[in-house]
């Protein structure tokens, strides 16, 4: 079993939809949790780094981290064709230099 | 600032051929991350440098596998023979002392390497 599921999508939105995206992990020892942006042909971006449960937002990002039911989602209100890209979530165990452990991503594509 | 570095973007090679995979972290980044995406999976820890030395490697497949950090600046990764199932996206990250607590891994662009 995958320490990390995510759906691969691809999700197809229209311009300005708001959009969730969602990984579950089987692990309650993961404390830290990010979600990633990669686009084609480039490396991972961080996007948003949240700890322990709640919620964080970012502009049009808002990261919500659920350890009771070990889920964690990314929203993006107002999705623009930018936003196109694969989503990865990414999670430690605690603080410091370690290596992430990711869900496969998610393919979002933003049609004008 | 330059970002993480790695060359050659794609290598084409055939089974039991030799290649190295080369990552320039950002200048003053200590820790040094390589990782590997194979088709259809997600992207998985290989190892961990911090400065030349290594700090974990719980993620190297086998021992076909060799990296190497001489100086504590670059790294290569050597595969040594390449088998088929090798063929994926090597990406390589690197990450400086975190000031509040919280580590930020900047990655580079991946080498696509696809075994024949």
């Amino acid at each position: 079993q995958k320490e990390v599921e995510q759906d691969p999508g691809p999700l197809s939105v229209p311009e300005g939809a708001i959009v969730s995206l969602n990984c579950t992990y089987s692990n309650s020892a993961f404390q830290y949790f990010m979600w990633y942006r990669q686009y084609s042909r480039k490396g991972p971006e961080l996007l948003m780094y949240t700890y322990s449960s709640g919620n964080k937002e970012d502009g049009r990002f808002t990261a919500q981290v659920d350890k009771s039911s070990k889920y964690i989602s990314l929203f993006i209100r107002d999705s623009q064709p930018s936003d196109s890209a694969t989503y990865l979530c990414a999670m430690i165990r605690h603080s410091g230099f370690q290596k992430l452990v990711f869900g496969t991503g998610t393919r979002l594509l933003v049609s004008p | 600032e330059a970002g993480v570095t790695q060359f050659p973007s794609h290598s084409v090679i055939e089974k039991g051929q030799t290649v190295t995979l080369r990552c320039d972290p950002i200048s003053g980044h200590d820790n040094l991350y390589w990782y590997r995406r194979v088709m259809g999976k997600e992207i998985k820890f290989l190892l961990h440098f911090v400065k030349e030395s290594k700090q974990d490697e719980s993620g190297m497949p086998n021992n076909r596998f060799l990296a190497e950090r001489t100086g504590g600046t670059y790294s290569t990764l050597k595969v040594q023979p390449a088998e088929l199932e090798d063929s994926g996206v090597y990406f390589c990250a690197s990450s400086n002392t975190p000031g509040q607590g919280r580590e930020t891994q900047y990655f580079g662009p991946g080498t696509r390497l696809l075994v024949l």
